[in-house]
């Protein structure tokens, strides 16, 4: 089953627009770990951010904000005022523990591309 | 300082041939990884090391496939022989706990072509 939705396949938006990003994602344990990781067209994984479970708080980093809600076991990213720089696939992983060990489960990834 | 170091960057052999990828953690990092990732199957974790030894490798895909890492400094995996579809972006990983606890940080992958 897959653990790390992101329904989101492509995302095409024009410059100073803004896009968010969905997130959803599957686990039975109340200790977790969500990250997000960017992949821009030169192919390295950049890491972006880094939430616990337990930490419900809204973050915001520039231009990035993340909204983590458990209710909805969603993670969602929104990149404001978009630039061309930001296009890339961007990756949501889960990490939960499996068997007393931790993996990092990654979803399929939102290409988003931004246009001048 | 620097991140993950991963060699080659690129690399293209014919089936059959044995290739050998090449990582080095960040310096203080006690936990590799090493990740395939392709069109079809996304990135997906092979084998993880702690502390030089290995802990899950339920993920390398068959005996072609092995990892080692000698020394903190530098992890190894080699397919041998080759396939076309071991064609992939291998990357490695280093952490400096596991995944849950800490955050895994890339090297640039190496991109495998296998004619």
């Amino acid at each position: 089953a897959q653990k790390v939705t992101q329904a989101q396949t492509e995302i095409s938006v024009v410059e100073k627009e803004d896009v968010t990003l969905d997130c959803v994602y599957e686990t039975r344990d109340t200790t977790y770990y969500l990250f997000w990781y960017k992949q821009p067209p030169s192919g390295e994984l950049v890491f972006l951010i880094r939430r616990n479970s337990f930490d419900e708080q809204n973050e915001i980093s520039g231009r990035y904000s993340w909204n983590f809600q458990k209710s909805t076991s969603s993670f969602n990213f929104t990149i404001t005022a978009s630039q061309v720089v930001d296009s890339a696939v961007y990756f949501c992983a889960l990490s939960e523990a499996v068997l007393n060990d931790y993996k990092l489960s990654f979803g399929a990834g939102t290409t988003v591309t931004v246009r001048a | 300082d620097a991140g993950v170091i991963q060699s080659p960057r690129h690399e293209v052999t014919e089936m059959g041939q044995e290739v050998t990828l090449r990582c080095k953690p960040i310096s203080g990092h006690d936990y590799l990884f090493w990740y395939r990732q392709t069109m079809m199957r996304g990135l997906e974790l092979l084998i993880y090391f702690n502390n030089n030894v290995p802990i899950d490798d339920s993920g390398m895909p068959e005996d072609r496939f092995s990892a080692k890492m000698p020394n903190a400094s530098f992890s190894t995996l080699k397919i041998q022989p080759s396939e076309p579809r071991d064609s992939a972006v291998y990357f490695c990983a280093s952490s400096l706990k596991l995944a849950g606890t800490d955050t895994q940080y890339f090297g640039p992958g190496t991109r495998l072509t296998v004619l």
